[in-house]
């Protein structure tokens, strides 16, 4: 029963890029939440997604976007990178009905030069 | 809006000493969920620990137990018997019904052979 899974593992971008990230939950479950950390902090929830749709958000801005396909794996899109943005990425993914319950990935560490 | 706060943000132990690892949080709410997770060298977020606010019982998992006292809005972590896997960060959370998590910025742990 593989876990939760992020790719890449490691990426750097130029400011103003535009990067995709992406994460498989864990089999079964159908709900995904992205989480920034950085360094030295803990995770910031940016949103979470069911249903194909985003049902919640944290704060942060609309460069922010993200997608749920129907197998419920899903992408995070980041448009305009800042320095700012350089961070780790963390999925998280659990049942709909027991989201307390968050599985994370092991992370996309990004880089923006 | 909750916060989460860990005031302790570097701790040591001896190995196969107990160490206790503080959290407090601010809250309206009465009915939440409060974590401890683990984050080691590998990036993984791991949980250690769940407690129910509704529940008056301390959480315990094998070496891990909690002392969550509601009134003064405090949720500590005991390790006991720590062992050198033990060394990570450790991220205190706070989720309230239906609504994100929301994580302290961590306590870094040592533990020294």
């Amino acid at each position: 029963d593989a876990g939760v899974t992020q790719s890449p593992t490691h990426l750097i971008k130029t400011r103003g890029q535009q990067v995709t990230l992406r994460c498989s939950p864990k089999s079964g479950h159908d709900t995904v939440s992205w989480y920034q950390q950085a360094l030295g902090q803990g995770p910031q929830f940016i949103f979470q997604y069911y249903e194909e749709e985003e049902r919640q958000r944290g704060n942060f801005p609309d460069r922010f976007s993200g997608h749920q396909f129907p197998n419920y794996s899903s992408e995070l899109n980041v448009n305009a990178l800042l320095l700012g943005d350089s961070a780790l990425y963390l999925c998280a993914s659990s049942y709909r009905d027991r989201d307390y319950e968050q599985y994370f990935g092991p992370g996309t560490r990004l880089t923006v030069t | 809006a909750q916060t989460v706060t860990q005031s302790q943000p570097e701790m040591s132990v001896q190995e196969a000493e107990t160490v206790t690892l503080s959290c407090t949080y601010d809250t309206s709410e009465s009915d939440y969920y409060l974590f401890w997770y683990k984050q080691p060298p590998s990036r993984q977020m791991i949980l250690v620990i769940r407690q129910e606010a509704y529940k008056q019982q301390n959480a315990t998992e094998n070496r891990f137990s909690v002392n969550f006292q509601k009134a003064a809005k405090s949720f500590s972590l005991k390790i006991s018997d720590s062992q050198l896997g033990d060394a990570a960060m450790y991220f205190c959370a706070y989720r309230n019904y239906g609504q994100n998590f929301v994580f302290g910025p961590g306590t870094r742990l040592s533990v020294l052979p």
